[in-house]
């Protein structure tokens, strides 16, 4: 899983404000791919993005969440007012090319735990 | 209904033994990939084994292996000669079809003892 970066690694903010989390896929890998892991569980799926494009964002709570990837610069995950229940670890995945089948393997950054007070 | 099952909340194992993780899936299509990821106490996900479902033989890596039973729907992955190091939730995965998404299990966490 080297190479796709996250940053910040914690982030803490108060309710209400914002939260922008940051992922920079690995060389050569256009897509991304963001999960969500409250405590004690495994991780969702929340939104599949390409290069300027959402192509799923069916994980992803309507309001407030908001997904982008760019033609240049990294992936962002923005959550806007936020809520203690959105106090959870976020990962960002990524892979070159689903052209490459059902072994096409997701490698997932190390992710960034938000903690909402 | 929950694609991924993984009963088994934790378990111990003694250093050098092998240890077992149970998994088992629900899916209707022909077409599926499964996949083992580690995440140590530090947080990160890191990728262990993959298994296809038209794949014949079960999977290794390294110490990783995949007892892969396709009639019962498991997916068990086997840690030979436990290390210290492998003390970590395992998370069992599984992609379906064409769709890109993961769906993940609850976790199993595993505990090496010396």
């Amino acid at each position: 899983n080297a190479g796709v970066m996250q940053n910040p690694r914690h982030l803490v903010r108060r309710r209400g404000q914002e939260a922008r989390l940051r992922c920079s896929p690995m060389k050569g890998h256009s897509h991304v791919y963001w999960y969500r892991q409250l405590p004690e569980e495994g991780l969702k799926f929340m939104v599949y993005l390409q290069k300027e494009n959402i192509i799923d964002e069916s994980g992803m709570p309507k309001e407030r969440f908001s997904a982008e990837f760019p033609k240049e610069g990294p992936s962002i995950l923005r959550i806007q007012q936020v809520v203690r229940g959105d106090s959870a670890a976020y990962f960002c995945a990524s892979s070159p090319d689903i052209g490459g089948g059902l072994s096409e393997t997701q490698y997932f950054g190390p992710g960034t735990r938000l903690l909402v007070l | 209904a929950q694609k991924i099952t993984q009963t088994q909340p934790g378990m111990f194992v003694q250093e050098k033994e092998a240890v077992t993780l149970d998994c088992t899936y629900d899916t209707s299509d022909p077409s599926y990939g499964l996949f083992w990821y580690k995440q140590p106490s530090s947080g990160e996900m890191i990728f262990l084994i993959y298994q296809g479902s038209y794949d014949q033989q079960n999977a290794t890596e390294g110490r990783y292996s995949l007892n892969f039973q396709k009639a019962r729907k498991s997916a068990n992955l086997v840690i030979s000669a436990s290390q210290l190091g492998d003390s970590a939730m395992y998370f069992c995965a599984m992609r379906e079809g064409w769709d890109y998404k993961l769906s993940f299990g609850a976790g199993t966490t595993v505990t090496v003892r010396a």
